[in-house]
């Protein structure tokens, strides 16, 4: 099992511009959900999903979209990225008969010009 | 106020000591409690549950105290591999499983 996978790695955008931050996890989870975390702040979670087709906002949803059409793919839509977003991103995933453990994705370190 | 606080540290000891950590949470609603482990550039891993009774897995004792609404780590006999940054995590009832983290304590175990 890969796990959850995030990619790209890291990204550098220009204010103003879109991108799509990927994540996928070959678990069979049900629950997935993608953070922030900047310095001092700990991980802030911006948009979870329960499952296929459903989707909810977080704490901080501004500025991001989601999109939950299958199980395993769960990606992060930036916008219009804005200097604000800069930040390192987390995907995770856990199964609902466990929620307690979520598996956390690499990240991605997101960079806004 | 934050919801979940922690002293961000950072925490320096010798290996072999025996370090503790805090966490308060504001909510009173919270019902689930757990401290993830990230290293430094890492993502967060679970590294244990906190239950009432308090419970203990092998080096590491976590305790939660509900009426003051805290929740303690602590590490017995420190090693060099410990040294991460330290998360406490809350959920709170209602909250469709959704995690809220304090911003972490960083611990650096020396030689």
């Amino acid at each position: 099992n890969a796990g959850v996978t995030q990619t790209p790695k890291f990204q550098v955008l220009k204010t103003g511009q879109s991108m799509t931050l990927q994540c996928a996890q070959d678990m069979n989870h049900e629950y997935m959900s993608w953070y922030r975390q900047d310095p001092g702040m700990g991980l802030r979670l911006i948009h979870y999903s329960v499952g296929a087709g459903i989707t909810d906002q977080g704490e901080v949803p501004n500025g991001y979209n989601v999109s939950r059409s299958t199980t395993e793919d769960f990606p992060l839509r930036l916008l219009s990225a804005a200097p604000s977003q800069t930040s390192v991103y987390f995907c995770a995933s856990s199964s609902v008969r466990s929620y307690n453990e979520q598996f956390f994705g690499p990240g991605t370190r997101l960079t806004v010009l | 106020r934050k919801e979940v606080e922690q002293d961000p540290g950072p925490f320096n000891v010798p290996e072999g000591a025996t370090v503790a950590f805090n966490c308060t949470y504001s909510n009173s609603a919270s019902q689930s409690f757990f401290w993830y482990r990230q290293d430094c550039r890492k993502e967060p891993k679970l590294l244990m549950s906190v239950y009432s009774s308090g419970n203990e897995d092998g080096r590491f004792t976590a305790q939660l105290n509900r009426a003051s609404q805290y929740i303690s780590l602590l590490i017995r006999d420190s090693k060099l591999s410990d040294s991460a940054t330290y998360l406490c995590v809350v959920i709170l009832s209602g909250s469709a499983r959704q995690l809220t983290f304090g911003s972490g304590t960083q611990l650096t175990v020396l030689p």
